[in-house]
């Protein structure tokens, strides 16, 4: 069973710093694209980075280029995105999403709640 | 970039209806569109990729369709399950702001 589990959300003040993970499981993981998406309270589904398979190419959304970075570890099955210079606009549940390889985004993790307030 | 426009923003509609929400791209995106149901407090949930191809699992009521600058997901009789807000999305970084559907 394919499962991506999130972990490393929390409460932070502005400029901070915090890193998510993701533990991947039931499927070949180096051979997918991975994607983190968020969500602000209330809102609609953000894509916020993603990262080849290889690790050899990744992309960031403009508004955290410069203060975040998507990357992965293959022989842990694991996603990671390290977050620095948090502001209050970040606040978000932040999703760790596996890419299918059909132009979609297959599997969900339940999400890590990141709240940026002083 | 590419702006998603979906329409309805909401919409209400009573048990058996057939249900329609579109999703307009402002250039060809040709069909790299997936559709998504999210319910609240839950994650989204993918229900058509390349624009047509429903998902494993997913309720045949569900369809989609369309190709370039316009799409459209239908439900073919609404279901008190599919209370939700539906994304649509041209792979990987753009989503179109949601349609939130609710029942009569």
């Amino acid at each position: 069973e394919v499962q991506v589990v999130e972990s490393g959300g929390g409460l932070v003040q502005p400029g901070e710093s915090l890193r998510l993970s993701c533990a991947a499981s039931g499927f070949t993981f180096s051979r997918h694209w991975m994607s983190w998406v968020r969500q602000a309270p209330g809102k609609g589904l953000e894509w916020v980075a993603n990262i080849k398979g290889d690790g050899s190419d990744k992309y960031h959304v403009d508004s955290v280029k410069g203060r975040f970075t998507i990357s992965r570890d293959n022989a842990k099955n694991s996603l990671h995105l390290q977050m620095n210079s948090l502001r209050a606009e970040d606040t978000a549940v932040y999703y760790c999403v596996r890419d299918s390889g059909n132009w979609a985004l297959d599997y969900w993790g339940q999400g890590t709640l990141v709240t940026v307030s002083s | 970039d590419i702006q998603m426009t979906q329409s309805p923003p909401t919409l209400s509609a009573s048990v058996g209806d057939r249900v329609t929400i579109t999703c307009r791209t402002s250039q060809s995106i040709n069909n790299w569109l997936a559709w998504y149901q999210q319910k609240p407090g839950k994650a989204p949930k993918l229900l058509i990729y390349k624009a047509s191809t429903l998902e494993s699992g997913v309720p045949s009521r569900f369809s989609g369709s369309g190709s370039g600058t316009e799409f459209t997901l239908t439900i073919s009789s609404l279901q008190p399950d599919d209370s939700a807000t539906y994304y649509c999305q041209r792979h990987t970084n753009y989503f179109g702001g949601g349609t939130k559907v609710e029942i009569k």
